[in-house]
């Protein structure tokens, strides 16, 4: 259980364009889901929580034009990276946590993104 | 001073040891604890999560949580090849919002 997906896996996009992330819980609901952003041999940056149906809340120093959230329903959550630069190419990494109870956070497999 | 203290290593041990990973934290409002494995280019996994102090085991896996010293573990026993992997501790408050806060990860070794 508590299985959390991720696509794409892989993205290469060119410089200039905007690129969707998608992210679903699927066995469990989920109140809240994160963004988190990754470098190489770092730990995990958190980029935004949003609640289902809510507006997300952004980190300081994480543009909220540029990072779109997108929190729909209970089990799906999107960011899309809009106008994307070389900089931003990173790990991205969504999670999940559950509906009730234990406040458990699951991750999905990540989405590598490269801009070209 | 970090929030939550984590040396990245690497640790490296042969196959069949026992492995001891560590966090030290600072704010003593964190009440749940967690462990995470991360495999190369792959998502965190949850491996144990554990609320306020004491011991919890599962499998090969052991967390301690020592919250007068604000310090936690994470010990694996009989060590496979298949450990190796980065283990991010996190922790959050009772109350608020809930967002933990991660360790940047230890980095461990178990060579044949």
């Amino acid at each position: 259980g508590a299985v959390v997906s991720q696509h794409p896996s892989w993205v290469i996009c060119k410089s200039g364009t905007s690129v969707k992330i998608e992210c679903r819980s699927l066995d469990f609901q989920a109140t809240t889901m994160f963004w988190y952003r990754q470098f190489p041999k770092q730990s995990l940056m958190l980029m935004a929580t949003s609640n289902e149906g809510s507006k997300a809340t952004y980190e300081q120093g994480v543009e909220k034009d540029k990072f779109l959230i997108n929190h729909a329903s209970l089990t799906w959550s999107t960011l899309t990276v809009t106008s994307a630069h070389p900089e931003d190419s990173s790990f991205y990494i969504c999670s999940a946590r559950v509906l009730t109870g234990t406040y458990e956070q699951y991750f999905g497999p990540g989405t590598r993104l490269t801009v070209t | 001073q970090k929030e939550v203290e984590q040396d990245p290593g690497p640790l490296s041990v042969p196959e069949g040891a026992i492995v001891s990973l560590n966090c030290t934290y600072s704010n003593s409002a964190f009440q749940y604890f967690m462990w995470y494995r991360q495999y190369s280019r792959k998502g965190p996994e949850l491996l144990m999560y554990t609320y306020s102090s004491g011991n919890k085991e599962d499998g090969r896996f052991t967390a301690q949580v020592d919250k007068s010293s604000k310090y936690i573990s994470l010990f694996i026993r009989d060590s496979q090849p298949s450990d190796s992997a980065t283990y991010l501790c996190a922790m959050s408050p009772s109350g608020g919002s809930y967002i933990p806060t991660f360790g940047r990860g230890t980095s461990l070794i178990v060579h044949p």
